[in-house]
């Protein structure tokens, strides 16, 4: 069972960046994956999840309105589309497996995003 | 500020027990399960227990987890340095429709 981010990187405020998440290991469409930060010096925080069947998705109110998570079954992989990145957006990014009830049972390795000018 | 409140750092002697605490509300930990995760830096964050009290297969039976009401607590016996580090509690806030951690406990095996 793994989880393997990509697409983390150096972005001006204001900028986008689209990060992916490959599943493999367990039946990637039944389940919920979620997306979880972590800022410098700072503790985890939920960020944003889609639902495994009906793709149904929730947000942080901080980054509603900029940020969009999808997920595509076939490719067995869920994405975070950051779009008019603010400088306390920079964070370890995680992807992970869940909630299931409430539970996040696996979790990625984590990418980097610095939103810096 | 995180909707779930725990205590900023623990410490205590290698082979000593340690308790952390996790408060929220009715509609966080008062009507959902609890989850708990120990995370060292540059590592993944690790699931210690869900559904309040149990643990995952690989989890030693040193690390317990309660829940009364809007609290919960994530205990840990028989101490070892490989402990150290921080601990989340972490639900789903139903009036929210959020995910919610607590800030976090630094643990610290003296």
């Amino acid at each position: 069972v793994q989880l393997l981010e990509s697409g983390g990187g150096l972005v001006q405020p204001g900028g986008s960046l689209r990060l992916s998440c490959a599943a493999s290991g367990f039946t990637f469409s039944n389940y919920a994956m979620s997306w979880v930060r972590q800022a410098p010096g700072k503790g985890l925080e939920w960020v944003s999840v889609v639902s495994g069947n009906t793709g149904n998705t929730y947000y942080v109110a901080s980054v509603k309105g900029r940020f969009t998570i999808s997920r595509d079954n076939s490719k067995n992989t869920v994405y975070l589309q950051l779009s008019s990145l603010r400088v306390d957006d920079t964070a370890v990014y995680y992807c992970v497996k869940g909630p299931e009830r409430g539970a996040f049972d696996i979790w990625g390795q984590g990418t980097m995003v610095t939103v810096s000018s | 500020q995180s909707v779930l409140t725990q205590p900023p750092s623990v410490s205590a002697a290698p082979g000593q027990k340690v308790t952390i605490s996790c408060s929220g509300s009715s509609s966080s930990v008062g009507n959902n399960y609890v989850s708990w995760y120990h995370h060292l830096p540059g590592t993944a964050p690790r699931l210690l227990i869900y559904d309040n009290n149990k643990r995952p297969s690989g989890i030693p039976d040193r690390f317990s987890g309660s829940k009364s009401g809007t609290s919960a607590t994530l205990g840990i016996t028989g101490l070892q340095t490989g402990d150290e580090g921080d601990y989340y509690c972490a639900t789903w806030d139903t009036s929210l429709t959020v995910g919610v951690f607590g800030g976090g406990t630094k643990l610290t095996v003296l």
